[in-house]
């Protein structure tokens, strides 16, 4: 069984400041982590992929993340936050074949504020 | 490339009403469609998922039924809506094979009143 847990609903940070999501899972198989962002009454995209290789895996917007097998986390980090990045970002385990079922947390709302 | 397309983007249906929404995907064949819904302030959640016309799983028991007449149509439905019906309904597709990310249409918010 896999499971996902993002350990904050609401980040609000003000503008040009760094942000941190934090996201933390459990897989009994191979772990492969995704980062999707949703912009306000919009589906989901892709922000970022691990599937191996280097743990720093950088995505689109500026954001990257780090996989932390030995304290199994995947935070999402920024430097510096722009007003457009406001979403809501989630993170997943992917469902193997079926990558419909994958497991995502619950979401974390990040309000940049000027 | 491969675009999805879902409408209508926003629906306002009183009690007892039928539903029927849409999805469509354009430049890949035999794709996997998923239906979700994504309750306010909450995460998403898998209602049905086809891996082949006239193949549906449903993941929860509910109101909503879904069908799949063609390779890349995705039609989710209700004969009779449900105040807890309300919410934000997302058609995704992927690929089949492992660890494939997905690919989401823009969304339906649904309000039952």
């Amino acid at each position: 069984a896999q499971s996902v847990t993002q350990l904050d609903s609401q980040v609000p940070v003000f503008e040009e400041a760094p942000v941190e999501l934090r996201c933390n899972y459990s897989s009994s198989v191979s772990v492969y982590l995704f980062w999707y962002v949703q912009y306000p009454n919009q589906g989901l995209q892709l922000l970022l992929k691990y599937l191996s290789g280097s743990t720093l895996v950088k995505g689109i917007n500026g954001f990257e993340a780090e996989f932390n097998k030995s304290q199994t986390s995947f935070h999402l980090r920024k430097p510096s936050v722009h007003i457009s990045d406001t979403a809501e970002y989630f993170c997943a385990v992917p469902g193997g074949t079926n990558a419909g079922k994958s497991t995502f947390g619950d979401g974390t709302t990040l309000t940049v504020k000027p | 490339s491969q675009t999805i397309h879902q409408w209508p983007a926003t629906l306002v249906q009183p009690v007892g009403s039928p539903l029927s929404l849409e999805c469509t995907v354009e430049g890949t064949s035999n794709p996997n469609l998923y239906w979700y819904r994504q309750a306010a302030g909450r995460g998403l959640q898998l209602l049905f998922y086809s891996v082949g016309i006239g193949q549906i799983s449903s993941e929860v028991p509910q109101n909503l039924s879904a069908s799949r007449p063609q390779d890349r149509q995705f039609i989710l439905s209700s004969k009779k809506l449900l105040l807890s019906d309300s919410g934000f309904y997302l058609c995704a597709w992927s690929g089949g094979s492992w660890g494939e990310k997905l690919f989401f249409g823009s969304g339906t918010q649904l309000s039952v009143l």
